[in-house]
């Protein structure tokens, strides 16, 4: 079985700095992938970034990016240059591969001008 | 456009009223998922199918039946809805590809049970 674990329920950070969400999660699985999606006030699930277990090194999508330490089984998501827009609720998950997603249990964050 | 389309939105009924929640998805995706999501829990699986006639429950499936009869369509059916069913409710489908990950959202639907 899997487990996600999001140990901030809230964050805040100022508008243009750089904020650091935290995850952990367990697996017996070789094979997965994590993910980091946004979820804003309206609802709507969205990915952010995406992270193969087999691979090395660290997703990145222009202001977001992860530090995936496999043998810690941590997944953070680091967000620099913070925007108005990026305030919403972001939940960690993982899934195996050809199966389920498991979620973490969400990080509000707060994004101050 | 690639999306999940569930409907509807927002939803109020009574207690023991039978309700379905649709959903279907336009991009051939094998696997098909029910979530809930509840504050401070996060997004628990209801139930899940692999591919059609081919349903197995998630973490939380008392209370809800589902059906896959046709790929793209993956209904959720309360048959005796109770308040503890109010919750926000999502679709989400996925490719059963190895290799591939992630899955596509509908919506929601805030469903509350009065």
């Amino acid at each position: 079985a899997q487990t996600v674990t999001q140990s901030q329920p809230e964050m805040s950070v100022q508008e243009a700095e750089t904020v650091t969400l935290s995850c952990t999660y367990d697996t017996s699985e070789s094979d997965y992938y994590l993910f980091w999606y946004k979820q804003p006030p309206s609802r709507q699930m969205i990915l952010v970034i995406r992270q193969e277990a087999y691979k090395q090194q660290n997703a990145t999508e222009n202001r977001f990016s992860v530090n995936f330490q496999k043998a810690a089984k941590s997944f953070s998501l680091k967000i620099s240059d913070s925007q108005l827009g990026d305030a919403a609720m972001y939940f960690c998950a993982s899934q195996v591969s050809g199966s389920r997603l498991t979620f973490g249990e969400g990080t509000q964050l707060t994004v101050n001008p | 456009e690639a999306q999940v389309t569930q409907n509807p939105r927002y939803l109020i009924t009574v207690t023991g009223k039978k309700l379905t929640v649709t959903c279907s998805q336009n991009m051939n995706h094998e696997y098909m998922s029910w979530y809930r999501q509840d504050p401070g829990l996060g997004l628990r699986q209801i139930y899940y199918s692999m591919n059609v006639e081919v349903t197995d429950k998630g973490d939380v499936p008392e209370g809800y039946k589902v059906s896959r009869k046709e790929k793209r369509n993956f209904p959720l059916i309360l048959e005796s809805p109770s308040p503890n069913q109010t919750s926000l409710y999502f679709c989400a489908s996925s490719p059963y590809v190895r290799g591939q990950g992630g899955y596509t959202f509908g919506s929601g639907t805030r469903l509350t049970v009065v």
